[in-house]
């Protein structure tokens, strides 16, 4: 089965600093997707970044960016000048191409002004 | 597309109610995912479509729980009876079938409270 790990319960940060989330998974597929989700306390899921297993070039999203590592089976997501909005849980997931998609337990990270 | 429209936002029932949570996925989507959130085990998958059939449903925890899909734009998750540990967020999500990162779009949720 392919589970998603985030070993950070809790994050903080300073406003205009850089952060990185952390997030492994495990999987025996060759083919597969990850993604970053944030969930702001309205709750509503938002999608922050994705990445295709089979691109070696790590995505980047304005400020947000990821250190995909395939051997490893990491995926971590670093913001950048970090900002008031940017707190929220932030979720990784993983998924086979027309299959569910399977989450981690969440980072809820803070900004401190 | 106003994208995935759940209803309804707030539900607050008694124990052994029926309860039937309401999901219209985005336009030309043909998955849809219904998904379960609680403080102690996260964002659970419950039920996925694709096509409007039921392709996985080994997350519904019991009987008491039943999901539809009638047609492409309709679905629905009810709970008869319901119990107060069903108290949770339930979210519906949508996405396409189809070679690529496909993402799932997600609904507001509906937020659950079974006293």
């Amino acid at each position: 089965a392919q589970t998603v790990t985030q070993s950070q319960p809790e994050m903080s940060v300073q406003e205009a600093e850089t952060v990185t989330l952390s997030c492994t998974y495990d999987t025996s597929e060759s083919d597969y997707y990850l993604f970053w989700y944030k969930q702001p306390p309205s709750r509503q899921m938002i999608l922050v970044i994705r990445q295709e297993a089979y691109k070696q070039q790590n995505a980047t999203e304005n400020r947000f960016s990821v250190n995909f590592q395939k051997a490893a089976k990491s995926f971590s997501l670093k913001i950048s000048d970090s900002q008031l909005g940017d707190a929220a849980m932030y979720f990784c997931a993983y998924r086979i191409a027309n299959n569910d998609m399977r989450f981690g337990a969440g980072t809820r990270l803070t900004v401190k002004p | 597309d106003a994208g995935v429209i759940q209803s309804p936002r707030h539900e607050v029932t008694e124990m052994g109610q029926e309860v039937t949570l309401r999901c219209k996925p985005i336009s030309g989507h043909n998955s849809l995912f219904w998904y379960r959130q609680t403080m102690m085990r996260g964002l659970e998958l419950l039920i996925y479509f694709n096509n409007n059939v039921p392709i996985d449903d080994s997350g519904m925890p019991e009987d008491r729980f039943s999901a539809k899909m009638p047609n492409a734009s309709f679905s629905t998750l009810k709970i008869q009876p319901s119990e107060p540990r069903d108290s949770a967020v339930y979210f519906c999500a949508s996405s396409f079938t189809s070679p690529g990162a496909n993402v799932l779009t997600f609904g507001a949720g509906s937020r659950l409270t079974v006293l």
